[in-house]
């Protein structure tokens, strides 16, 4: 079945530093691919999706691009704050059947100190 | 404009007293919902999923149970809480495109603690 792996961490850097967390998927299909973060005690937020293969998402200042030759979908951001400390989670839509779910990797929590 | 709502916030519950988490969404017609648990340093877990109402997939057998009476309101419950059950509970919402999924919106969680 459709699955996504991340980079664990925790990943610590200091501001400004260059962030990539890595992200690769097995997927049947054409599916659409998701970064999420989680800042500490709140739920989920869209952070920047991908719909088809080399499409460039983009938020923040964070990007991914959608790889299909090596099926991944890395974050990348190239100066961190302090206020990007938070979980971030790579998605798959399951495009199977009725394309009702997201596929989720465990997640990688991002620490960054000043 | 479309939104979800959660409640409550926090909870501390005893060992073998009963559950019952609302989700309600806002703005939209249809919606394919969602509940998630999420264990402490852990990732998401499925647990339910509905696409209608009085329709309900379970994700992951365990003592919770899902309901939803109504269009926009999705219920969580249980009879009686493990201390297992403790996590930070999400409710979500499908967000579509022509058919097509292409994310989800989230609530902002309950966190409940089994003591």
């Amino acid at each position: 079945g459709d699955s996504v792996t991340q980079m664990e961490g925790p990943v610590t850097l200091s501001e400004e530093a260059f962030l990539t967390i890595n992200c690769t998927y097995t997927a049947t299909g054409y599916p659409s691919l998701f970064w999420y973060v989680q800042y500490p005690g709140e739920g989920l937020q869209l952070l920047l999706k991908a719909t088809k293969a080399d499409d460039k998402g983009s938020n923040k200042g964070f990007e991914a691009t959608y790889r299909k030759e090596t099926t991944s979908f890395h974050l990348e951001k190239g100066s961190v704050q302090v206020s990007d400390s938070a979980v971030y989670f790579c998605a798959l839509s399951d495009n199977a059947g009725n394309n009702r779910k997201l596929i989720w990797g465990l997640g990688t929590s991002l620490a960054v100190n000043p | 404009s479309q939104t979800i709502h959660q409640w409550p916030a926090t909870l501390v519950q005893p060992v073998g007293s009963p559950l019952s988490l609302e989700c309600t969404v806002e703005g939209t017609s249809n919606p394919n919902l969602y509940w998630y648990r999420q264990a402490a340093g852990r990732g998401l877990q499925l647990l339910f999923y509905s696409v209608g109402i009085g329709q309900i997939s379970s994700e992951v057998p365990q003592n919770l149970s899902a309901s939803r009476p109504q269009d926009r309101q999705f219920i969580l419950s249980s009879k009686k809480l493990l201390l297992s059950d403790s996590g930070f509970y999400l409710c979500a919402w499908a967000l579509r495109d022509r058919g097509s999924l292409v994310g989800y919106t989230f609530g902002s969680g309950t966190r409940l603690t089994v003591v």
